[in-house]
Parts: C-alpha cells; sequence; structure tokens
C-alpha cells in the first residue's frame, strides 16, 4: 500500500497569484499523476510526472500554466501559476502500487479557492 | 479512444434497498484495468475494486458485488441493502495500454443518496 501525504489541505489565493501543492509519498514510486476535479465533476489527470525527466501533460494542460517537479521517487510538486477564479477545484495526486493487489491511491486532495 | 460513460448522475434510493451503478467503457486494448472509486461528501477518493480484461469472474465483497461483462463492455456495481453511509459519488474508471496502464481514465461519477 502507500500513504501520501498532500500540502496545503486548502487554500484561498488571489488572482494572478500562484500555489504550489505538495505530494509525499511512503514509498518509491516510478510514477506519480496530478489530477483535477472541478466542482461537481469527475476527475481530470493533468500530468504525469517520472522522476528525472519532464512531465507529461495531457491535452488542454500545459507546463506554464502547471508546472511540476518530480526532484526524488517519493515528492512531486504541481504548481498552479497566474490563478484565475476558473482554477478553483480540488487537486490531487496519486500513485500506483503494482503488487498483490495492485491499486491507485489518491491524497486527500489540495482544495483551492481562488477570489 | 478510451471513455468511461456512467448514464446515471443521480441516484436516490431508500435504506435497505438495492442499487446497481451502472458503467460502460470503450477502449481498443485487449488488455485493461477498470476501477471503481468512493467519493463521501468528505472528499477523499476510496479505492474499491480493481478488474483486469481476463478476469471476467463476478467478484462480491460483503454487500458490494460487481458484475464484469466484457461482451457489453460494462462493469457494473451493486450495493444491496444500501445503508446511508452509502450516499456518496462513485466513479468507474479505466487503465490500459493506449494511455498507460497506470494512468487511469475516470468516468463522470454517479451520486448516490440513500434515504433513511
Amino acid at each position: 500500500s502507500a500513504v501520501i501525504s498532500q500540502k496545503p489541505s486548502r487554500d484561498i489565493c488571489q488572482r494572478g497569484t500562484s500555489l504550489t501543492i505538495q505530494c509525499q509519498v511512503d514509498s518509491q514510486v516510478t510514477m506519480m499523476f496530478w489530477y483535477r476535479q472541478q466542482p461537481g465533476q469527475s476527475l481530470t489527470l493533468i500530468a504525469t510526472a517520472n522522476q528525472g525527466s519532464e512531465a507529461t501533460y495531457e491535452s488542454g494542460f500545459v507546463i506554464d500554466k502547471f508546472p511540476i517537479s518530480r526532484p526524488n521517487l517519493t515528492f512531486s510538486t504541481l504548481t498552479v501559476s497566474n490563478m484565475s477564479p476558473e482554477d478553483s477545484s480540488i487537486y490531487l495526486c496519486s500513485v500506483v502500487v503494482t503488487g498483490g493487489r495492485t491499486e491507485a491511491f489518491f491524497g486527500q486532495g489540495t482544495r483551492l479557492t481562488v477570489v | 479512444a478510451q471513455k468511461v460513460t456512467q448514464a446515471q448522475t443521480e441516484i436516490s434510493v431508500v435504506e435497505k434497498e438495492d442499487v446497481t451503478l451502472d458503467c460502460v467503457y470503450e477502449t481498443r486494448d485487449t488488455t485493461y484495468y477498470l476501477f471503481w472509486y468512493k467519493q463521501p461528501p468528505s472528499g477523499e477518493l476510496v479505492f474499491l475494486i480493481r478488474r483486469n480484461s481476463f478476469d471476467e469472474q463476478n467478484e462480491i465483497s460483503g454487500r458490494y458485488s460487481w458484475n464484469f461483462q466484457k461482451s457489453t463492455s460494462s462493469f457494473n456495481f451493486t450495493i444491496t441493502a444500501s445503508q446511508v453511509v452509502d450516499s456518496a459519488v462513485y466513479f468507474c474508471a479505466l487503465s490500459g495500454r493506449r494511455v498507460s496502464y497506470d494512468k487511469v481514465i475516470f468516468g463522470p461519477g454517479t451520486s448516490l443518496s440513500v434515504i433513511p
């Protein structure tokens, strides 16, 4: 299994500013995933973060807006840059642990409100 | 393209009723994985099940059961004798070779309300 700690759990930010969200896993994982969940919506994958390489972004998401760091196998950050009210969402990091019972684990999420 | 459809946006049932949540998926992969997650009002995502495409056996876990029908590309989820604590949004999800087996694509979710 994996325990994911995500910080901050929530924040209220001014438009035009940036927020960096941290994700710490209690075991080494190859890939970490960042998702966005807009109010009342499903989860949408933002990007996949591999250690030692550039993150791979999904259609509709760009590095300038959502820069990601992955300095080691247990940690990643997602920055939401130049925020606008449309960025108000829950942001979640996720890892997949393979083994006897493969499953995807999610952090508790960061609830972001942009005013 | 890979896609997950959950046609039921919202369902309300009275406590102790059985309820089935539908999930239909699209994929061209021959090997893929299907998931169900629960998201209670508190917001955290709770993993319920992961099923690979080669295993069509239905699974039962307590009051939960899953019916995987490859012929109809469906992976439905039934809660027997529902309880108020089952009230949550339930997501069906898919991963497969074309996007990577570790990247999970989510359906739109079904909001279940269990009324006392």
